[in-house]
């Protein structure tokens, strides 16, 4: 069965502090996408990684997609209290269907 | 101008009790998706309909029956809920190709009690 783990589950972090969030995978996919939500909200869509070695940012945040070892990062650099949220990276597992298995989420709380 | 818009926002009811969700999106998508969330955050998939066909089903009771009248369109009925049933429900679209992500709705809170 395939799996999405994220890690850590919980973390909280100073402000100005830099952090990465790991996303493991259990099987062949080059796709990969991250989400964010906020308490009692909908899922953002952050960033979409379509192949090996595909890094992109947008702010303090950088995300970058290693399909060989079936992982994905997502960096914060100097974190801010506007980041806490709970973040979600989600696998393409699309063979003709476009469906995605979600991570556990990384809950992530910026103390100023 | 909301893109993928679901109806109600909350739903409280009582156990044995059948509801609908229903969700619209305005982004012209092939693809929408019904996705629970549970009270850990975890997101599962439940259906997808592309084009008003079914083309993913997943582990679901039969109590659970979607329906597309338009590709523009996805309900989620709900027969004889059960406490179990709490959760967020949320929709969400793509284009008919991989490789864009999922436009999410503002998701369903639904409470069985």
């Amino acid at each position: 069965e395939l799996k999405v783990e994220q890690n850590p589950l919980f973390l909280s972090m100073q402000e100005g502090k830099n952090y990465t969030i790991y996303c493991n995978y259990s099987t062949t996919s080059d796709r990969l996408y991250w989400y964010r939500q906020d308490p009692g909200k909908s899922l953002e869509s952050l960033f979409v990684l379509l192949s090996n070695g595909a890094v992109k940012q947008e702010g303090r945040l950088m995300a970058s997609l290693d399909t060989k070892a079936r992982l994905s990062t997502l960096h914060i650099t100097a974190a801010v209290h506007d980041l806490s949220a709970t973040y979600f990276c989600a696998v393409d597992v699309t063979s003709g269907t476009y469906k995605y298995i979600f991570g556990t989420g990384t809950r992530l709380k910026v103390l100023a | 101008d909301t893109a993928v818009s679901q109806t109600p926002k909350y739903l409280v009811t009582q156990m044995g009790n059948d509801k609908s969700i229903k969700c619209e999106q305005n982004l012209g998508h092939d693809t929408m998706y019904w996705y629970k969330q549970d009270s850990k955050k975890f997101l599962k998939i439940m259906f997808s309909y592309n084009n008003k066909e079914l083309i993913i089903n997943e582990t679901v009771p039969n109590r659970f029956s979607p329906k597309s009248p338009d590709k523009a369109h996805l309900n989620l009925h709900i027969n004889s809920l059960e406490l179990g049933d709490s959760a967020v429900y949320f929709c969400a679209s793509s284009p008919g190709t991989g490789g864009y992500g999922y436009t999410f709705g503002s998701g369903t809170r639904l409470t069985v009690v």
